[in-house]
């Protein structure tokens, strides 16, 4: 079975400092990976994903993630964080055969203090 | 371009009441539904996912049911409430990476 665990429930960071949001991933099968945004009181919405190709994924609003399989691991950054980061941030895994079915981490909440 | 509605945003519920949420997607066909529910400090578990009409597959047994009456819609139910039926609903399409609808608050009083 799929998993995901995402280290940190809570991360703070300073407005302009690197964000960093860790996964860590278990798969029998080379997997899918996920990164999503939530505001609070929305859905989510789609910031990058790994799908095999280059493992350096860019995303929207200047985030991105690198897939490393020898750490299985597929860690969010962003060089400067703005206010507007503030949210909750999950990491989802499927595989790439059958059906494709995501499962999702606990989440990080990103607090960005001024 | 495709699109997914939810509705309600939020609803509150007396104990033993029945549940509906409902889910359409809109400029795709025959995508696959899913139901998600959204524990504070638990993540999203997978509560339906439905890959045609009429075909649903639960991920994990409780109070609540799926169907999909029409290609395009995805209706969430039950029968009658429990306290733990709380939380937030998100129903989702798509294959690699979801859209996901907005959400439901549901709270049962």
């Amino acid at each position: 079975a799929q998993s995901v665990t995402q280290l940190g429930s809570h991360v703070s960071v300073s407005e302009g400092a690197l964000v960093l949001l860790r996964c860590n991933y278990s798969s029998s099968v080379p997997p899918y990976l996920f990164w999503y945004v939530q505001y609070p009181n929305q859905g989510l919405q789609l910031l990058l994903k790994y799908t095999s190709a280059a493992t350096l994924v860019k995303g929207i609003n200047g985030f991105e993630a690198e897939f490393k399989k020898s750490e299985t691991s597929f860690h969010l950054t962003k060089p400067s964080a703005h206010m507007s980061d503030a949210a909750e941030y999950f990491c989802a895994v499927s595989e790439n055969t059958g059906f494709q079915k995501l499962v999702f981490g606990t989440g990080t909440r990103l607090l960005v203090s001024p | 371009s495709q699109t997914i509605h939810q509705w309600p945003a939020t609803l509150v519920q007396p104990v033993g009441s029945p549940l509906s949420l409902e889910c359409t997607v809109e400029g795709t066909s025959n995508p696959n539904l899913y139901w998600y529910r959204q524990a504070a400090g638990r993540g999203l578990q997978l509560l339906f996912y439905s890959v045609g009409i009429g075909q649903i597959s639960s991920e994990v047994p409780q109070n609540l049911s799926a169907s999909r009456p029409q290609d395009r819609q995805f209706i969430l139910s039950s029968k009658k409430l429990l306290l733990s039926d709380s939380g937030f609903y998100l129903c989702a399409w798509g294959v690699l990476g979801y859209t996901f609808g907005s959400g439901t608050r549901l709270t049962v009083v």
